[in-house]
C-alpha cells in the first residue's frame, strides 16, 4: 500500500529565506507521480510542482523546486525567499493507481 | 481556460438526510477524483471516474457512491448521513490517470 509520511506538522521560516518541507514515500511500483500542493486558509488545493519517478532531474516551478532522492524515496520540497503570501498548508502527495496525500505541514511565513 | 467547479460551496444537512454534491472539471480533463477532508483524517480518496467508469475506490462504506458523465462531470452521493460525514469534500480533475490533477474549491458540508 502506498505510504506518504510528513514529518513535520508545523515549520516556521524568516520572510525571505528558503525553507525545506520533508516528505517521504513508500512504494514498490517502478512508476508513480510525485506532486506537491499549496492549501491556503480558503480551503483550495493548489498544484505547485511534480515529480516523475523517471525523471533525472529535479523539479523546478519557480521558487519551488523538489529534492528528488529516489534511492531515499524522498521528495523534499524547497521554497526560496519565502513570501508573507506562502503561509499555508502544504502537502505531499504520490500518484500510482491513485493519488494519496501525506498528512500535511503547517508553514508560516514571519515577517 | 476555466478550472474546476463545485456546488454547492457549503451546504447543511441533518443526519439521515442524503445529499449529492457536483463537479464540473477542467475542459478536455477525463478523470475526476474526490476527497474528503477532515481535521481528524487528513485527505482521503473517496474515488476515481474516468470515461465515466469508476477506476478506484478508498475505503469508505457503501453509503457514498458516486457517477460521472458523458461530458466528464461527475456527481458524489451520500447517504443516510452522519455527523462523521461533516467535512471539506474536494475534486480534483486530470486529462488521464497520470496527469496532474487539479482541484476545484470544494463543498463544505455541515450534518447537524
Amino acid at each position: 500500500a502506498q505510504k506518504i509520511t510528513q514529518t513535520q506538522p508545523g515549520m516556521f521560516v524568516q520572510e525571505k529565506e528558503a525553507v525545506t518541507l520533508d516528505c517521504t514515500y513508500d512504494t514498490s511500483d517502478p512508476s508513480y507521480g510525485l506532486f506537491w500542493y499549496k492549501q491556503p486558509s480558503s480551503g483550495e488545493m493548489i498544484f505547485l510542482i511534480y515529480q516523475g519517478s523517471y525523471d533525472q532531474q529535479n523539479a523546478t516551478e519557480g521558487r519551488y523546486s523538489l529534492n528528488f532522492q529516489k534511492a531515499r524515496k524522498s521528495a523534499n520540497l524547497v521554497i526560496s525567499a519565502s513570501q508573507l503570501g506562502d503561509s499555508a498548508m502544504y502537502f505531499c502527495a504520490m500518484r500510482e493507481d491513485d493519488m494519496r496525500f501525506g498528512a500535511g505541514t503547517r508553514l508560516t511565513v514571519k515577517p | 481556460k476555466a478550472g474546476v467547479t463545485q456546488t454547492p460551496r457549503y451546504l447543511i444537512k441533518t443526519r439521515g438526510q442524503q445529499v449529492t454534491l457536483s463537479c464540473s472539471p477542467i475542459s478536455g480533463h477525463r478523470s475526476v477524483s474526490w476527497y474528503q477532508q477532515t481535521p481528524g483524517q487528513g485527505l482521503q480518496f473517496l474515488f476515481e471516474y474516468f470515461s465515466e467508469t469508476q477506476r478506484n475506490k478508498g475505503n469508505f462504506p457503501g453509503r457514498f457512491s458516486g457517477r460521472q458523465f458523458s461530458n466528464s462531470r461527475s456527481e458524489m452521493n451520500v447517504s443516510t448521513l452522519e455527523l462523521g460525514d461533516s467535512a471539506l469534500y474536494l475534486c480534483a480533475s486530470s486529462r488521464d490517470t497520470t496527469d496532474t490533477q487539479y482541484f476545484g474549491p470544494g463543498t463544505r458540508l455541515t450534518v447537524l
